[in-house]
């Protein structure tokens, strides 16, 4: 797979193949962060989360690592299915009842 | 796990008329629910926090005399588009908070203002 920022929308890779997705967010003192798929026309769907004391976090195909140094946030899928196709976000909070922000989005497309 | 239930999901209006959102938390009271507008392959932009009995806090630049936020209960929040034009036309989305889970999505409601 190859990595993207901000700066590059669409990240597109072979099906089967692993994805990165790099987010750079805005607040040192963030201390919660979220990244969403959404597919088209619908409302964003919860993947996987990490909060501030913590570098890395592993779910089912994900994994979500976070750089504090740098504020550098990244969205690994492992062997990319078609079904993986979508906008994703990453979105940060800061403090228990603050509101997300939401970072611009990368169009991930999965060749079959 | 938690829903949250966002109605309706398409809406046409005619320019000059109001359009009302709803956002229900169906399996948890949500202390506090936010309203996010998001234009095509654009990002979403949070335009209000609403609070359950208090007044919502929007977001700098949202008008809010046109978009109306009701939180009257910790399951039910309502956005309601007033005089709607052309340029309201968007995909508006809730999502529903409870301290200590994350925050839940509804499915967005697309407004057609026409």
């Amino acid at each position: 797979g190859e990595s993207v920022g901000l700066h590059l929308p669409t990240l597109s890779v072979q099906e089967g193949d692993n994805s990165i997705i790099n987010c750079a967010y805005s607040n040192s003192a963030s201390d919660y962060f979220i990244w969403y798929k959404q597919e088209s026309g619908k409302g964003p769907q919860f993947i996987i989360d990490i909060r501030s004391n913590m570098d890395k976090r592993q779910g089912q195909r994900v994994t979500v690592l976070l750089n504090k140094t740098v504020k550098h946030l990244s969205l690994q899928i492992a062997a990319t299915q078609p079904g993986d196709s979508a906008v994703y976000f990453c979105a940060e909070r800061t403090g228990a009842n603050s509101k997300l922000t939401f970072g611009k989005g990368i169009t991930l497309s999965v060749r079959p | 796990g938690a829903v949250v239930s966002q109605h309706p999901s398409r809406v046409i209006c005619k320019s000059g008329t109001s359009v009302k959102i709803e956002c229900r938390s169906l399996d948890f009271q949500a202390t506090t629910m936010f309203w996010y507008r998001q234009f095509p392959k654009q990002s979403l932009m949070l335009m209000a926090t609403s609070n359950e009995g208090s007044k919502a806090t929007y977001e700098q630049g949202v008008e809010k005399d046109k978009f109306l936020i009701n939180h009257a209960s910790l399951t039910l929040s309502t956005l309601t588009v007033t005089s709607a034009h052309p340029e309201d036309s968007s995909f508006y989305i809730c999502s529903a908070y409870f301290p200590g889970l994350e925050a839940f999505f509804g499915q967005g409601t697309r407004l057609t203002v026409v």
